[in-house]
């Protein structure tokens, strides 16, 4: 089945202790990205990837890392969590060879910083 | 990307075709018309896509104005697993950041 997991799926951690969520797919798509979704605010993109060891900056960067050493995998890095980064995250996989529009979602990671 | 407006609610009765609407007024020749739906906190779920001609696939329809200002995405028969948060999207199609701007969007009450 074709999918993109996340882990894990509840999160409650404290103020500056590292964290690192996982995303994998199955789907051999080239590109990857993250988000979060805040009330009120939508779903902002923190980072996205267009393929193996390329990264680059969505609209809300700050204070996350993430890294994609397989095509598969493109985990999200917390280095020093704050509680302004409790919210939802979501990652999701598409394929570039071909535009077909379908962007595949997550089920999403509840993170709270306390 | 252009801007779109949709109705902040709407309901519909089990069976029936739900019909949610989409103004994109401000859409250029290159932009296509994507719809997704978001269920109570999960991840969003790509429902249809379509430049100019209608489109139709296993979950919807989706009807483009012929001056592609608006839209409408029809789910034929309603059941309550349809309830959710629809957002409609207008963006380019190309090969860089696939990045999705996702709006207020309509929230979508099926009623039994």
């Amino acid at each position: 089945e074709a999918q993109v997991t996340q882990n894990p799926r509840y999160l409650i951690t404290v103020t500056g202790k590292k964290l690192t969520v996982t995303c994998s797919q199955n789907m051999n798509h080239e590109y990857m990205s993250w988000y979060r979704q805040d009330p009120g605010l939508g779903l902002r993109q923190i980072y996205y990837s267009m393929n193996v060891e390329v990264t680059d900056k969505g609209d809300v960067p700050e204070g996350y890392k993430v890294s994609r050493k397989e095509k598969r995998n493109f985990p999200l890095i917390l280095e020093s969590p704050s509680p302004n980064q409790t919210s939802l995250y979501f990652c999701a996989s598409s394929t570039m060879t071909t535009h077909t529009g379908d962007q595949y979602f997550g089920p999403g990671t509840r993170l709270l910083v306390l | 990307d252009a801007k779109t407006t949709q109705p902040p609610s709407m309901d519909c009765a089990e069976g029936r075709a739900a019909n949610l609407p989409c103004n994109h007024s401000t859409i250029s020749g290159n932009e296509y018309v994507y719809w997704y739906r978001q269920i109570h906190s999960q991840g969003p779920q790509y429902i249809i896509h379509g430049l100019k001609n209608n489109e139709t696939n296993e979950m919807a329809s989706l009807i483009i104005t012929e001056d592609r200002k608006s839209s409408t995405l029809i789910l034929p028969h309603a059941t309550l697993r349809d309830t959710a948060v629809y957002y409609c999207i207008v963006r380019v199609a190309n090969f860089g950041n696939e990045k999705l701007t996702f709006g207020t969007g309509t929230r979508l009450t099926i009623i039994p």
